[in-house]
């Protein structure tokens, strides 16, 4: 059974690009999260996904959206980069959008802002 | 602002010996407390959770002791190995938020042989 796929695994990007990431959950699994990772913050929850709709979203700001397709798969997109923006980038898949049913996290996309 | 505080930083154990980090929590509206394990260069992995009408759980060699009281909980890794050297991650899942989670900062744990 394969696991949630993140691509791609590492990425340079510039300040002021844009970026999309992507993110396919685990067979079956219908709902997708997305989190931040820095040294700094720590795991940080960017937003929730299920069934096409975003049903929740965390502090960050507007350059930071993303979009769940029919099939599931989801994306995230980063617009006018910041330096700041430098993380690893997880995405996690539950069967559904039940907290007790935990999540699976994938390995990443590591983004470097230069 | 709703905040989860882990402790200790790093951690050095004993092969056989029990390891164990602590949370503490700020808010009441959380029901749910999962923690997680990570490896360098992977995700993180679910491995224990418990809700707050149990005061402790256990699976294995993991066990979580849950005080509601005193908004703490804490892992227990008993009989701790090499293979258990890892970052490990306490969060908190906000009522009504979904499947969001709020995560403690890890707990780097290494254990020497």
């Amino acid at each position: 059974k394969a696991g949630v796929t993140q691509t791609p695994r590492y990425l340079i990007k510039t300040r002021g690009q844009q970026v999309t990431l992507s993110c396919s959950p685990i067979s079956g699994h219908r709902s997708v999260s997305w989190y931040q990772q820095t040294p700094g913050q720590g795991l940080q929850f960017l937003f929730e996904y299920f069934s096409e709709t975003q049903r929740n979203k965390g502090n960050f700001p507007g350059r930071f959206s993303g979009r769940q397709f029919s099939n599931s798969r989801s994306e995230m997109n980063v617009s006018t980069l910041e330096l700041g923006d430098s993380a690893l980038y997880l995405c996690a898949s539950s069967l559904t959008p039940t907290k007790h049913y935990g999540y699976t996290f994938g390995s990443g996309t590591r983004l470097t802002v230069v | 602002q709703q905040q989860v505080k882990q402790s200790p930083q790093s951690l050095i154990v004993q092969k056989g010996g029990i390891s164990i980090i602590n949370c503490a929590y700020e808010n009441t509206a959380f029901d749910y407390f999962p923690w997680y394990q990570q490896f360098p260069g992977k995700g993180p992995a679910l491995l224990i959770a418990i809700r707050p009408d149990v005061s402790e759980k256990k699976e294995g060699r993991f066990t979580i002791s849950f005080n509601k009281s005193a908004k703490q909980f804490s892992l227990h890794i008993m009989d701790s190995q090499p293979g258990d050297s890892a970052t490990y991650f306490c969060a908190a899942s906000p009522n009504q938020a979904g499947t969001a989670l709020i995560f403690g900062k890890g707990t780097t744990l290494s254990v020497s042989s």
